[in-house]
């Protein structure tokens, strides 16, 4: 059963507008939170994290937002460029427990 | 830095045949994942060590497979006896924190193909 679940495999967005990924989780006890990107024919790379007891974390055009009550998370990608076209993984951890989502394969359109 | 070094970059093999990929964390990293990617279930950690010792295992799918990490520069996970539903990438990662929750660095992956 999926733990970790990003429902939209695909987004396409305007070079310059605002992008919004989805995360979504089962487990209310997971305790850190991270994005990773992949670029085709590479590993996953590292873009921000977030702990549970925030709800917010920014690093420069990404910004994370955790809410709780939802178990919903979400990366804001804004202004969208060309180079951010990717698949973006959501994570979350408790202990030794970690799970990635399945994947959104963002598209920002020149 | 080279990053994380994975081999071989892809695998071809017959059902039956043992496979072993290997991996060379970034050094000075002193934890090591292996993940395997399929379409329907993304991203699945398999295990993961610390300082050379395995500390959680519990992703790995059965006894076919396992995985070693003899030294701090060295991995290798091994499938024996390989079947088609082994056909994925596998990741490998390192980590100078010690736990999933930080950072990790991934190398680019072996598509494994078991025919």
């Amino acid at each position: 059963d999926q733990q970790v679940k990003q429902n939209s495999p695909s987004l396409s967005v305007q070079e310059g507008r605002i992008s919004i990924l989805n995360c979504d989780y089962t487990n209310s006890m997971f305790d850190y939170f991270l994005w990773y990107k992949k670029y085709p024919a590479e590993g996953p790379t590292f873009l921000i994290s977030i702990s549970s007891i925030k709800d917010k974390n920014e690093d420069g055009r990404f910004t994370v937002f955790l809410n709780k009550s939802a178990k919903h998370l979400s990366l804001h990608i804004v202004p969208s460029q060309p180079g951010d076209s990717a698949v973006y993984f959501c994570a979350a951890s408790r202990g030794n427990q970690f799970y990635f989502g399945t994947g959104t394969s963002l598209t920002v359109i020149p | 830095d080279a990053g994380v070094i994975q081999s071989p970059r892809h695998e071809v093999t017959e059902m039956g045949q043992e496979v072993t990929l290997r991996c060379k964390p970034i050094s000075g990293h002193n934890s090591l994942f292996w993940y395997r990617q399929t379409m329907m279930r993304g991203l699945e950690l398999l295990i993961y060590f610390n300082n050379n010792v395995p500390i959680d295992d519990s992703g790995m799918p059965e006894d076919r497979f396992s995985a070693k990490m003899p030294n701090a520069s060295f991995s290798t996970l091994k499938i024996q006896p390989s079947e088609p539903r082994d056909s994925a990438v596998y990741f490998c990662a390192s980590s100078f924190r010690g736990h999933p929750s930080y950072e990790q660095y991934f190398g680019p992956g072996t598509r494994l193909t078991v025919t």
